[in-house]
């Protein structure tokens, strides 16, 4: 499959526990993203990674989100210290280099339930 | 800055109907760039097509069709003889000089 990978699928906790989600890209993308998409809405832009380098982030990414992508391949968004309201299902999606409006292509994303 | 407006939250159509999804989009940016997307049950949302500002063409794959009126700010999506596989969530979202901002889509139900 050469798709955009997510693991893990699920994860459920308890409120004030970390976690840690991972992103697999498109192999040629350099461009990552991630989302959030909460119930009945539309996915929220929160971050962005042009090879290793975060360009940009979101008024949504609080202190206690961090994302990285130390080889310009594979990415983590950690959360600390989760918060009910952060329950949501966390997207990413990869796009080609070039132009900032290439079609993302997203992942099947990790739905986060925090208890 | 940049807003999507999906009027429609649900739309429920029996089987072979024409279908169309309203998309009406705000921003100040002269170039920017159109999409529309299906979320299907399974959850993984699935790039359907671009268009950028300058190209009003209409375009038709399939059974789909879209239809970009800058006039009007809109960028319709019509699903021609829907199918049970039609049914999913369908986002617009809009790419100018900010991240691509979604919708909140539209859940569409085809009924055999």
């Amino acid at each position: 499959d050469t798709g955009v990978s997510q693991d893990p699928r699920h994860k459920i906790t308890k409120r004030g526990q970390n976690v840690t989600f991972r992103c697999d890209p498109i192999s040629e993308h350099n461009r990552l993203y991630w989302y959030r998409q909460t119930l009945g809405q539309g996915p929220e832009f929160l971050t962005y990674f042009q090879n290793e380098a975060q360009l940009e982030k979101s008024r949504l990414l609080s202190d206690r989100f961090s994302a990285e992508r130390p080889k310009g391949s594979f990415s983590t968004l950690e959360i600390q210290r989760t918060e009910q309201g952060d329950s949501a299902m966390y997207l990413c999606a990869s796009s080609l280099p070039g132009a900032s409006n290439n079609e993302q292509f997203f992942g099947p994303g990790t739905r986060l339930t925090v208890l | 800055a940049q807003k999507v407006t999906q009027a429609q939250t649900e739309i429920s159509v029996v089987e072979k109907e024409d279908v169309t999804l309203d998309c009406v989009y705000e921003t100040r940016d002269t170039t920017y760039y159109l999409f529309w997307y299906k979320q299907p049950p399974s959850g993984e949302l699935v790039f359907l097509i671009r268009r950028n500002s300058f190209d009003e063409q209409n375009e038709i794959s399939g059974r789909y069709s879209w239809n970009f009126q800058k006039s009007t700010s809109s960028f319709n999506f019509t699903i021609t003889a829907s199918q049970v596989v039609d049914s999913a969530v369908y986002f617009c979202a809009l790419k100018g000089n900010t991240p691509l901002v979604f919708g909140k889509g539209t859940r569409l139900s085809v009924i055999a």
